[in-house]
This record gives structure tokens, C-alpha cells and sequence, in this order.
């Protein structure tokens, strides 16, 4: 089946940097994509989406980027704080399809004060 | 304020027994899902439902059981046959977006039951 991945699995970072964690998908018929925050022993959280007819989005202190040419997503995290240090992962999805989003295995984010 | 809950949130199964994880949401959502996640790994789907009394095998379903009789509810059982068990177990729901199915509408997901063995 397509799959989600993503280039880096840990990330460290210090506080007050900004964070990029980048993925990768392979299913061209992919046309909406979600960011999940996952802190230790709870489930994740969502924090920003975006659609195909998009190429970015801003939220709080977040901005995802979609590169449909290269099959490329981005989670960008400014001005990064400790309590940002979690998993995140991506999520793609295919209208028409079977509605199940394929998940990455997930970047650790570490956040050094 | 609306959202989905997991329960127990520990969970410990003996040899041979059957246990059932609870999963109860009041998003109004059609849609409800069971993942299974390992240390550092992603989420693999179990089962989903996307409407009430029907659902479908996800990805590694074997040795797992689902009932879908009200929209609210998603147990999961997981039998004597899953011989590896101990796992985090997340549930997820989902509303209908605009367009077609479910597929533009993020999941919402419970905090999540870590299943143990005995």
C-alpha cells in the first residue's frame, strides 16, 4: 500500500529556535494532510490540516507547507518551547478512497531549555 | 465540552482471558476507529466503523473483536488469540466532511488504554 513517512525521527532543538519536521508521502491521490501533536501517555492532539488546493497555512505559531511536486509536507514550529517536545506525526488522506488517513511513524521533538 | 473517552487507562489481562476496551464519544461523529500503537511506532488501524452496526478489519485485526450498536460506542475485546497484546490502544473519531466520506476531517482521539499482560 502508499505510504507516509518522515525523514527524521528525533529532532533537538533549543528553546526559542524554530522547529522544522518534514514528511514525506507517496500517495498521489493524497489531497488532505493533518499534523498530530502526541505528548507521552496521551493520544494526539490535533493541530493543523491543509488541503491540496493549498500550498501553506499558518496557525499559532505553526505554519504547514505542502509541496505537491515532490510529495512533501512540513511542520514549521516557531519561537519552540518545552512544551512543544512530543511526537508529531502527519496523516494523508485520498478522497474517494477508503477515508482511513495513513499515518508516518512519527518525529520526537526535544526541546532544550 | 464534547470529546472521547478511553477506559480503563491500564489494563492487565491474564493467560486465555478475554478483555474489552472501552471507547464513548459525544462529538455526534459517524465515524469511530481503534489503532494500535507500539514504542516508537506509528499508528496501525485494528477496526473501524463509519456508521452504526457496521464496521471493518483494518490493517491487523486478527485476535481483536469490535461491536458498533450505538453511534456514542466502539468497544474493542481483545481475545486469548492476540498472543501480543501489551500495547497502546487509541480510539478515534471522525465527522462527516463536505464532499465526499470522511476523508477531510481530522480524527479526534481518546487519551488512550496501555493493555498489559499478567
Amino acid at each position: 500500500g502508499e505510504s507516509v513517512g518522515l525523514h527524521l525521527p528525533t529532532l533537538s532543538v533549543q528553546e526559542g529556535d524554530n522547529s522544522i519536521i518534514n514528511c514525506a508521502y507517496s500517495n498521489s491521490a493524497s489531497d488532505y494532510f493533518i499534523w498530530y501533536k502526541q505528548e507521552s501517555g496521551k493520544g494526539p492532539q490535533f493541530i493543523i490540516d491543509i488541503r491540496s488546493n493549498m500550498d501553506k497555512r499558518q496557525g499559532q505559531r505553526v505554519t504547514v507547507l505542502l509541496n505537491k511536486t515532490v510529495k512533501h509536507l512540513s511542520l514549521q514550529i516557531a519561537a519552540t518551547q518545552p512544551g512543544d517536545s512530543a511526537v508529531y506525526f502527519c496523516a494523508e488522506n485520498a478522497s474517494g478512497g477508503s477515508y482511513i488517513p495513513t499515518f508516518g511513524r512519527g518525529t520526537s521533538l526535544i526541546v532544550h531549555p | 465540552d464534547g470529546g472521547i473517552t478511553q477506559s480503563p487507562k491500564y489494563l492487565f489481562r491474564k493467560e486465555g482471558q478475554n478483555v474489552t476496551l472501552s471507547c464513548e464519544q459525544n462529538l455526534n461523529h459517524d465515524a469511530m476507529y481503534w489503532y494500535r500503537q507500539d514504542p516508537g511506532q506509528g499508528l496501525r488501524l485494528i477496526y473501524y466503523s463509519q456508521i452504526v452496526n457496521d464496521f471493518q478489519k483494518g490493517d491487523i485485526a486478527e485476535g481483536y473483536s469490535v461491536s458498533r450498536e450505538k453511534k456514542e460506542s466502539f468497544p474493542l475485546t481483545v481475545t486469548s488469540a492476540q498472543k501480543n497484546p501489551t500495547a497502546f490502544y487509541l480510539c478515534a473519531s471522525s465527522g462527516s466532511g463536505t464532499g465526499i466520506g470522511y476523508s477531510n476531517q481530522p480524527q479526534h482521539f481518546g487519551d488512550g488504554t496501555r493493555l498489559s499482560i499478567l
